[in-house]
Formats: structure tokens, sequence, C-alpha cells
């Protein structure tokens, strides 16, 4: 089954500094999201991006963050100065057309010290 | 979006049979209703979707009476790999196109031996 991959597996980061956690999507799909979990809490959506911009977003998707589709095939999260809020685990997801079956990557666990 | 209710959690023995039934009595219209699997530390994985009536699969089978206020995610034949979060979500395609998903806390299953 095709699959999403996510690096890396875990990042650890100072805090204030800036961190790009890096997505590839499933190749023929349309539609890529950034979810968070927060250790013990529920998954909580970030973004979604289709057709090169953002289509939604949450409250928790402030000016910190921003995602890019730079070359194609990777989806990007950047969070330009992290805190240590941000820490958590961070799941990409990407869904075809029609868009109601959405494929999860392993996640990129983040900590910020 | 809809809300949904579902028990926090269920114990089962090995090769029973795991009903988890998953109320949303505010759903809309254009509202399907999807199952997730999570693991601890991994993302979330489909399970299976449905709009009404029944839908079976390889995995599992979803029951959704008529007025789809409510729905039933049924595991035949649990084993101890079975243990996992399990979330009920209900939602439509955004206008944009996109699946936004609104992850509860869950239903946390623990199959004994």
């Amino acid at each position: 089954e095709p699959e999403v991959t996510q690096t890396p597996s875990h990042q650890v980061t100072q805090m204030g500094q800036e961190v790009i956690l890096r997505c590839v999507p499933i190749s023929n799909h349309l539609y890529f999201y950034w979810y968070r979990q927060i250790l013990g809490q529920k998954v909580e959506f970030l973004v979604s991006f289709y057709n090169n911009e953002i289509s939604e977003k949450s409250e928790i998707f402030d000016d910190q963050f921003s995602v890019e589709r730079p070359d194609g095939s990777n989806f990007t999260l950047k969070i330009r100065s992290t805190k240590l809020e941000d820490s958590a685990m961070y799941f990409c997801a990407s869904s075809g057309a029609g868009g109601r079956k959405a494929f999860f990557g392993q996640g990129t666990r983040l900590t910020v010290v | 979006l809809a809300k949904t209710t579902q028990p926090i959690s269920m114990d089962s023995y090995e090769g029973q049979e795991v009903n988890i039934t998953c109320s949303h009595n505010n759903i809309a219209t254009n509202d399907y209703i999807t199952w997730y699997q999570q693991f601890p530390s991994q993302g979330p994985r489909f399970i299976i979707q449905g709009y009404k009536t029944k839908v079976t699969n390889e995995v599992a089978s979803l029951f959704i009476p008529a007025d789809r206020k409510s729905s039933t995610l049924s595991l035949p034949r649990v084993s101890l790999s079975d243990t996992a979060v399990y979330y009920c979500l209900v939602g439509a395609l955004s206008g944009a196109g996109s699946y936004q998903l609104t992850f509860g806390k869950g239903t946390k299953l623990s199959v004994i031996p």
C-alpha cells in the first residue's frame, strides 16, 4: 500500500530556532494536511493545502507556521521561532481526488528545549 | 462540524467481536462517517468510511442506521494487535475540496489474552 513518509522521525531543537518538518505525500494525491498531537491529547488539525495554496487553517496555525510544496513531491511545515508548547507529534496526511480518505504519515516528534 | 460521542475505553478478550458505537446527533446531510485507528506514537490509520446502511471491508464493518445519528464499528475476532485508540469522525468536504478531520478523544480498546 502506498504511504506518506515523514522526516525526521524525531527532531530536538532549542526554543527560538526554526524547524522544517518534511513530508512526501502519496504521489497522485491532491490534498495535503498537517496535524499535530501534543502528548496525551487529541489530534488537532493545523492546515490543508491544495493547488499550491492553503485551503483551510486552524487557529493554531498562526504567523509562526508556514507550509510549502517546493518541488511537486515534498510538502513542508516550517515553524519560524519554536516555543516550548510546540513540542508535539506532527503528522502529515494526504488524500486523493474526492478527498475523504486521508492517509497519515508516521509523524515527526518535535521536542523543543 | 458534527460532534461525536464515543466510550472512552473498552476491554475485550481475544477472539471476540467488538462493537464500538459512536453518536453524532447533529450529523449533516453531506457528512460522511469515518473511523480511524491509532497506535501509540503512530499516525492515525484509516479503517472504514460510510454514508448510510452497512459497509464492510477486510478489516471491519460499519453499521449506520437510517437516521444516521449513530454508527457502530464492528471488529470481528479481535487480537492483541487490535489494542489501539479508535476514532469516529464526521464531516464533509469543504468548499475548497479539503476534508478537515476533527478528532475527539476516541475509544481506547484494550484486548486481553
